[in-house]
C-alpha cells in the first residue's frame, strides 16, 4: 500500500522564520518523492524531487527537503519565509505506471 | 510557451448537461494524466493514458470519459452532470518514468448548478 501524510493542513509562519512542512510516506517499492506548491487558481507546480542518490535536495525560491528513509520522511524546509511563499504545499509519491499519490496539502500562511 | 494548457478554464453548467475538457501537452510526453481536486483541495488520479492507452482508471462513475486521439491530447467527456462533480479537473502529462515528475495545467473549475 501506498500513502503519504502531511501533518498539519494549515501552518503559518512570521516572515522571515523558519519554514517546515512535514511529510511521511509509505510505500512498496523503493520512493521516489516530490514537492509541488499550488498558488491560488494555478495549477501545480514542481519545487523539488528525491529520486536517487543526495537525500538533501534542493529546489525552486529557496525550498529543499531531505528524504529520510529511516523515518520515512520528506520534510520540506526554508530558511526564510517570504510573503510569496503563501500557497498549498503538495507532497506526493509515485508509484508503478507513475501513479502520483498526493497528501491531503498544507496550506501555508506567511504574517507579514 | 505553454507547456500543458486545457480549456475551457472555468465551466458552469447545468445538472443532467454534457460537457468537455480540453488537454494538450506540447512537452513531448507519452503519458497523460485527469486529476481531480474537491473542495478541501484533495487531489485525486482519475485516468491515465499512455500513447493512447488507458493504463490507470480509478473508481471513476462511467459518466466520465476520456478520449485520447495522440498522445499530444486527453480530452475528458462529462455527461448527466451532477452537482457532486463540482470541482477543479487538472490535465496533467509526464514521461512513463517513476523518477520524473508531471506538469500541470492550470485547472478547469467546473460548476454545476
Amino acid at each position: 500500500a501506498q500513502s503519504v501524510t502531511q501533518l498539519g493542513s494549515h501552518v503559518s509562519v512570521s516572515e522571515g522564520a523558519l519554514v517546515l512542512l512535514r511529510c511521511n510516506y509509505s510505500s512498496s517499492v523503493p520512493p521516489y518523492l516530490f514537492w509541488y506548491v499550488q498558488y491560488p487558481n494555478q495549477g501545480l507546480q514542481l519545487l523539488l524531487k528525491y529520486t536517487t542518490g543526495a537525500t538533501l535536495v534542493k529546489g525552486i525560491n529557496g525550498f529543499e527537503a531531505e528524504f529520510k528513509k529511516s523515518e520515512t520522511s520528506f520534510h520540506l524546509t526554508k530558511p526564510s519565509a517570504h510573503m510569496s511563499d503563501a500557497a498549498e504545499y503538495f507532497c506526493a509519491v509515485s508509484e508503478e505506471r507513475n501513479q502520483f499519490y498526493f497528501g491531503t496539502g498544507t496550506s501555508l500562511t506567511v504574517i507579514p | 510557451d505553454t507547456a500543458v494548457s486545457q480549456t475551457p478554464k472555468y465551466l458552469v453548467t447545468q445538472m443532467g448537461n454534457d460537457k468537455s475538457i480540453k488537454c494538450e501537452q506540447n512537452l513531448g510526453h507519452d503519458t497523460m494524466y485527469w486529476y481531480k481536486q474537491d473542495s478541501k483541495k484533495f487531489l485525486k488520479i482519475m485516468f491515465s493514458y499512455n500513447n493512447k492507452e488507458l493504463i490507470i482508471n480509478e473508481t471513476v462513475p462511467n459518466r466520465f470519459s476520456p478520449k485520447s486521439p495522440d498522445k499530444a491530447h486527453l480530452n475528458l467527456h462529462i455527461n448527466s452532470l451532477e452537482l457532486g462533480d463540482s470541482a477543479v479537473y487538472f490535465c496533467a502529462s509526464s514521461h512513463l518514468d517513476r523518477r520524473t515528475e508531471a506538469f500541470f495545467g492550470q485547472g478547469t473549475r467546473l460548476t454545476v448548478v
